[in-house]
């Protein structure tokens, strides 16, 4: 089944501690983005990748990291530096272009206390 | 910049009733992409329909229909006979050409549909 996942569901950490999120697809996009989501809100992006190799930041980068090594994955750190980490992250991903739709994962919920 | 505005944050409904969410959107862009989403409790957001700007044709889905009207700025989302498995939250997002790979989220909308 193609698809994009995104583990674990649930992520707790204390704060001061960097955390990785992990995001896979192998819908063979090329484009892949995260997003963050707090209690209500719509979603803003955090950063977006139309290659390997290469990235740009969203609207709330700060606090953020990410990196393309493979087509297949595109993992999200929340650094030390994001002064409020605990959200709904999303992953999605998509065929380059911007009439082009993107698929969503199940998303992970971090929490940092 | 674009913006897009869902005015309704929460609309209740009971089962079998009819229930239009509203979207209103701004862009300066000429070609854009207008998209609605569906989030259930479980968190995924799941695709629900693409709209182009040059084509302002309604689309009906089953008992999904979508009326796009560019005199207004709208992209407005019907579900006739709602049923429980409805419920969730809505969003409709933005995407003009000029945007690159930005697709602009509106606030959302959390339809409860009763049983």
């Amino acid at each position: 089944d193609g698809g994009i996942t995104q583990s674990p569901k649930y992520l707790f950490r204390k704060e001061g501690q960097n955390v990785t999120l992990s995001c896979e697809q192998n819908l063979n996009h090329d484009a892949m983005y995260w997003y963050r989501q707090d209690p209500g809100q719509g979603l803003r992006l955090i950063y977006y990748s139309q290659i390997v190799n290469d990235f740009q930041k969203g609207d709330i980068a700060e606090g953020y990291s990410v990196s393309r090594e493979k087509k297949e994955s595109f993992p999200l750190t929340v650094t030390s530096a994001q002064k409020n980490p605990t959200a709904f992250y999303l992953c999605a991903s998509s065929i380059t272009g911007v009439s082009y739709e993107q698929y969503f994962g199940p998303g992970t919920r971090l929490t940092v206390t | 910049a674009q913006k897009v505005t869902q005015a309704q944050t929460e609309i209740s409904v009971v089962e079998k009733e009819d229930v239009t969410l509203d979207c209103v959107y701004e862009t300066r862009d000429t070609t854009y992409y207008l998209f609605w989403y569906k989030q259930p409790p479980s968190g995924e957001l799941v695709f629900l329909i693409r709209r182009n700007s040059f084509d302002e044709q309604n689309e009906i889905s089953g008992r999904y229909s979508w009326n796009f009207q560019k005199s207004t700025s709208s992209f407005n989302f019907t579900i006739t006979a709602s049923q429980v498995v409805d419920s969730a939250v809505y969003f409709c997002a933005l995407r003009g050409d000029n945007a690159g790979n930005m697709l602009t989220f509106g606030g959302g909308t959390r339809l409860m549909v009763k049983p």
